[in-house]
């Protein structure tokens, strides 16, 4: 079975600064991988996906995510944040095919003026 | 875009009492739905999937008596919560896939449900 690993729980940034949010995953074959964002009290948006191909992916908001094999890693960077990328976000990692995806422990951003 | 409705947004239910969560696919056929349940600062664990027509699967350890999953039809997926219990309040969130039998069909999440039981 897959699993996801965010190893950390929480992370101040300053406005203007760059982001970067690890995640570890857990999966014998090539993994399918995602990172979400959840504002409070709602649900989860997607940021980006990797399927296959370019190991760097771009997704929306301005974030990117590069998957590592050798690491067993998709980190999420963003060169400057924005007030509004304070959330929740979440890796997740699927086996092919069936999108019953295993989530991280997510990692809650607070950015500061 | 796609959207996931999901109502109510958030219910207050007396112990011993049953609640209907419902999940809508507003613009798309979502043959396969997928119930999680979030605890406060945790992460989602997936409770259940639903596949239209058929009966839900549910994950080792979730109850599926307590916890009903109706998929009656392409757009519409309901979780109820029987015998509601304080330890059943959580956020209870829903996402819906297309037709399309990959990953290149978008799965599409609903806002949630703040479920507490008193």
């Amino acid at each position: 079975a897959q699993s996801v690993t965010q190893p950390d729980i929480h992370i101040t940034v300053s406005e203007g600064a760059s982001l970067e949010l690890r995640c570890n995953y857990s999966y014998g074959a090539t993994p399918y991988l995602f990172w979400y964002v959840q504002s409070p009290g709602q649900g989860l948006q997607l940021l980006l996906k990797y399927f296959s191909g370019d190991t760097l992916v771009q997704g929306i908001k301005g974030f990117e995510a590069e998957f590592k094999r050798s690491q067993s890693s998709f980190n999420l960077r963003k060169p400057s944040v924005h007030w509004s990328d304070a959330a929740e976000y979440f890796c997740a990692v699927g086996a092919s095919g069936d999108y019953k995806l295993s989530f991280g422990a997510g990692t809650t951003v607070t950015v500061r003026a | 875009g796609a959207v996931v409705s999901q109502h109510p947004s958030w219910v207050i239910c007396k112990s011993g009492t049953s609640v209907k969560i419902e999940c809508r696919s507003l613009d798309f056929q979502a043959t396969t739905m997928f119930w999680y349940r979030q605890f406060p600062k945790q992460s989602l664990m997936l409770m259940a999937t639903s596949n239209e027509g058929s009966k839900a699967t549910y994950e080792q350890g979730v109850e599926k008596d307590k916890f009903l999953i109706n998929h009656a039809s392409l757009t519409l997926s309901t979780l109820t919560v029987t015998s509601a219990h304080p330890e059943d309040s959580s956020f209870y969130i829903c996402s819906a896939r297309g037709t399309q039998s990959s990953y290149n069909s978008p799965l599409h999440f609903g806002n949630g449900t703040r479920l507490t039981v008193t």
